[in-house]
């Protein structure tokens, strides 16, 4: 069974920084590509990252370009996003997401984590 | 970047009624779409891939359709288990794109 729990959301201050992880279990995870996708509190879903199987490319939306860094360790099955530079905007529930890549498709996402950037 | 367009933002509708959704994207998008329905307080959960390819388990009474830059999402037979939000997705290229939604409500 497909497994993925997203961890390492929290309270933290403007400009501050967090990373998220999400522990992934249940399928190959070398061999998937991987995505982060945020939902601020009562709007739709915005994309954010995503990552390829290796971790040798990876995309970033422009509204976190330059302050989020997703990255992966295979080893350990994790996926992570590096968050800096937080702002108030950045309040979201952030979920991992599984890409099957044939279909081009999110078939699996994380349960979600909440980020809230406040002081 | 792709711009991907919902309509209705909100429907309101009977158990046993039709309902269709639209999605139009600002360009083709080689029918790389896929639907996802999302409950309060749930991760969203993958329906449509491809436009029209049922994902396995889900009910039939969900289809895609479309092709190019108009795709809808049916549902034939509402049910109780159905009221929620509904968004479309473009994977054709990144920036990866979602619709606004759809928030499907008791009549």
């Amino acid at each position: 069974e497909v497994q993925l729990v997203d961890s390492g959301g929290g309270l933290v201050q403007p400009g501050g920084s967090l990373r998220l992880s999400c522990a992934a279990s249940g399928f190959t995870f070398s061999r998937s590509m991987m995505a982060w996708v945020r939902q601020a509190p009562g709007k739709g879903l915005e994309w954010v990252s995503s990552i390829s199987e290796s971790g040798g490319t990876r995309y970033h939306a422009d509204s976190v370009k330059g302050r989020f860094a997703i990255s992966r360790d295979n080893s350990e099955n994790t996926l992570y996003l590096q968050m800096d530079g937080l702002r108030a905007e950045d309040t979201a529930i952030y979920y991992c997401a599984k890409t099957e890549a044939r279909f081009r498709t999110f078939d699996f996402w994380g349960q979600g984590t909440l980020v809230t950037v406040s002081s | 970047d792709i711009q991907m367009t919902q309509s209705p933002s909100t429907l309101s509708a009977s158990v046993g009624d039709r309902v269709t959704i639209t999605c139009r994207a600002s360009q083709s998008i080689n029918n790389w779409l896929t639907w996802y329905q999302q409950k309060p307080g749930e991760a969203p959960k993958l329906l449509i891939y491809k436009a029209s390819s049922l994902e396995s388990g889900v009910p039939s009474r969900f289809s895609g359709s479309g092709s190019g830059t108009e795709f809808t999402l049916t549902i034939t037979g509402l049910q109780p288990d159905d009221f929620a939000t509904y968004y479309c997705q473009q994977y054709n290229e990144f920036p990866l794109t979602f619709g606004g939604g759809t928030k499907v409500e008791i009549k």
